[in-house]
């Protein structure tokens, strides 16, 4: 079945720092991919998705493009701030279900 | 549009007591799913149902069960609660005829003394 392998963390950084996750998936075909947060105490929700092959998702500052050629869906940010620490999620579609990473606890300072 | 609502969202259970978990979702969806949550270990789906009046296991389905009771509500439930069940439960939902975007609860925090 499909797998997701996440950057491990923690990772701490600076307010204003440039961001980078990386998240790499085994599949058959094209799944959808996803990345989703979860802020402390809270569920998780989705961040954004690409559905097809070079898609860039995108929100809040936050991107992410479906490189097929390299199996992944690296998350990235130009300047995090103190209100993005959370913890990140990446996904793909399975069967009858979503696969997810392990999870990456991003913490930023201020 | 409350989205999906799990209660309890706190509960701590003595080992062999039973209890159980309930979620509702209110986005007409068909598919719901139920999750744990461990240190390092991300989630873990436990079962899932993809339509209703029918469910499946996951890849953590000992010492639970679930009730797919109608379109809106899907329950989890511990019959003998063990220390190892110890963790946070989230559930979740969506129609797969339009995205496998799935809409997640707040989560259940279960701890098993």
């Amino acid at each position: 079945g499909n797998s997701v392998t996440q950057m491990e963390g923690p990772v701490t950084l600076s307010e204003e720092a440039f961001l980078t996750i990386n998240c790499t998936y085994t599949a058959t075909g094209y799944p959808s991919l996803f990345w989703y947060v979860q802020y402390p105490g809270e569920g998780l929700q989705l961040l954004l998705k690409a559905t097809k092959a070079d898609d860039k998702g995108s929100n809040k500052g936050f991107e992410a493009t479906y490189r097929k050629e390299t199996t992944s869906f690296h998350l990235e940010k130009g300047s995090v701030q103190v209100s993005d620490s959370a913890v990140y999620f990446c996904a793909a579609q399975g069967a009858q279900k979503l696969v997810f990473g392990q999870g990456t606890r991003l913490t930023i300072n201020p | 549009n409350a989205g999906v609502t799990q209660t309890p969202k706190f509960q701590v259970l003595k080992t062999g007591q039973s209890m159980t978990l309930q979620c509702a979702q209110d986005m007409n969806h068909n598919s719901m799913y139920w999750y744990r949550q461990d240190p390092g270990m991300g989630l873990r789906l436990i079962y899932y149902s993809a339509s209703e009046g029918t469910t499946d296991k996951g890849e953590v389905p000992n010492g639970y069960n679930v009730s797919r009771l109608n379109k809106r509500e899907f329950s989890l439930r511990l019959e003998s609660a063990a220390p190892s069940q110890t963790s946070v439960y989230f559930c979740a939902s969506n129609d797969r005829a339009l995205s496998y975007e799935q809409y997640f609860g707040p989560g259940t925090r279960l701890t098993v003394t």
